[in-house]
């Protein structure tokens, strides 16, 4: 079973802090993907990448950042945590030569007080 | 721009069928995916159409109209674990997902 994992379900910080989010896939998928879900909008994509060391921005990159030091973990930072920034995030990977299905993370629900 | 439309919510008995339909509109396409999310839980992959038509899996079939940019997810003999929202997202010329904001299907008894 392709297993992709995120670090925290619940993560609750402080205005201001840098936060960081872990997504670790078991598969060797190169393509790796980080959104955010929030009510009444679809996902929206923060930030990708197609290999390591590799990072492309989606729709809405303002105030994080990205890390692909190694193929199989993808880490999210939110450089100075603001409170709009409180949402689910999930993390996605899939293969580069099928790009036809994505697996997705459990999501880490962050707010930020 | 692109845009994803689908309907907030919908409920249905259990037993009978729905519809849950989603138009599209993005700078080029390659096909549209069905996912389904269960409340607190990561979206899993429903399926996927590129070529007009009906593609059925058990339960559930998806259709796509490609000249009038609608794709449809038709859900059979529901069940109460059905209930959970379906997310339509396009994939545009750049191989990158468009997203919709999902709609929310509650199943009654």
């Amino acid at each position: 079973d392709v297993k992709v994992t995120q670090s925290s379900r619940y993560l609750v910080k402080r205005t201001g802090e840098k936060v960081f989010l872990e997504c670790v896939q078991d598969m060797d998928h190169e393509n790796m993907f980080w959104y955010r879900q929030d009510p009444g909008l679809g996902l929206r994509l923060i930030y990708f990448s197609y290999d390591v060391k590799m990072k492309e921005k989606g729709d809405i990159p303002e105030g994080y950042s990205v890390s692909r030091e190694k193929k199989e973990r993808f880490s999210l930072i939110l450089e100075s945590a603001s409170t709009n920034q409180t949402s689910m995030y999930l993390c996605a990977s899939s293969l580069q030569s099928d790009i036809t299905e994505a697996f997705f993370g459990q999501g880490t629900r962050l707010t930020v007080v | 721009g692109q845009n994803i439309d689908q309907p907030t919510e919908m409920t249905a008995t259990e037993g009978a069928i729905v519809q849950i339909n989603c138009t599209y509109q993005t700078s080029g396409f390659n096909g549209l995916f069905w996912y389904q999310q269960h409340a607190g839980e990561a979206p899993t992959f429903l399926s996927y159409n590129v070529l007009d038509g009906l593609e059925e899996k058990g339960r559930f079939s998806s259709f796509l109209s490609r000249s009038k940019g609608y794709s449809y997810l038709l859900l059979k003999e529901l069940q109460m674990k059905d209930s959970a929202s379906y997310l339509c997202a396009a994939l545009d010329s750049n191989y990158q997902l468009i997203w919709g904001a999902g709609t929310k299907l509650i199943i009654k008894p």
